[in-house]
């Protein structure tokens, strides 16, 4: 059983801060890695997929890095801004369908 | 806008009553995907389309629940007798068949059962 965790659950930043979340997913088997942002009444927005151990991405002021064999992925927010506030879901393929981790809702706070 | 739409985006209805959703996906994708999230939980898998054939369902999908894709383009989801645990955001995906673990969303249909 295939089981994606992620941590915090919440985090609430001021404006400026960077701030980090983790995710961790079963290193066996293992296919390819999602970040996901969801702001309320939107679709999820893919952020990243990952595939590769040590693969690191970056989208402005976003990246994240990724550990294939100890199975856990890092999502970076350098300065927070208001518009970051969203949750943030994980999600591992596997066997044709995404497994997610609970998300991590990040308020920023002007 | 060529993304994935789903309708309604919010219906409220009584336990017991039957509901559907619609999801219709990027046009020249060939999988669809249906998903459950409920308050605290991440997104779960409840089934997937190849073109019109469904090729997997979860556990989670009880026989209250029944989904089609008849002609490989838009999907419904019906459920019957609607129970207040059936309360969710119920969410659509497509992608290609050759870059499957690449999911595109729709925005959703919330479900409340009262």
């Amino acid at each position: 059983i295939l089981n994606v965790e992620q941590s915090p659950q919440s985090l609430h930043v001021q404006e400026g801060d960077s701030t980090n979340f983790t995710c961790s997913f079963p290193s066996s088997n293992f296919y390819a890695l999602h970040w996901y942002r969801w702001e309320t009444a939107k679709s999820p927005e893919a952020l990243f997929v990952m595939t590769l151990n040590g693969d690191e991405k970056k989208k402005g002021r976003i990246s994240a890095t990724l550990n294939t064999k100890e199975g856990y992925s890092y999502l970076y927010i350098k300065g927070s801004q208001p518009e970051d506030s969203a949750t943030y879901l994980c999600a591992s393929y596997n066997t044709d369908k995404l497994i997610f981790g609970t998300g991590t809702r990040l308020q920023v706070f002007p | 806008d060529t993304g994935v739409s789903q309708d309604p985006r919010h219906k409220i209805t009584k336990r017991g009553q039957n509901v559907t959703f619609r999801c219709d996906p990027i046009s020249e994708h060939n999988r669809l995907y249906w998903y459950r999230q409920t308050l605290g939980q991440g997104p779960e898998f409840l089934t997937y389309f190849q073109n019109e054939a469904q090729l997997e369902k979860s556990r989670l999908l009880s026989d209250r629940f029944s989904a089609e894709r008849p002609k490989g383009s838009f999907s419904t989801l019906e459920i019957q007798r609607t129970e207040q645990g059936d309360s969710a955001m119920y969410l659509c995906a497509s992608s290609l068949v050759g870059s499957a673990y690449e999911q595109y969303f729709g925005p959703g249909t919330r479900l409340t059962v009262t």
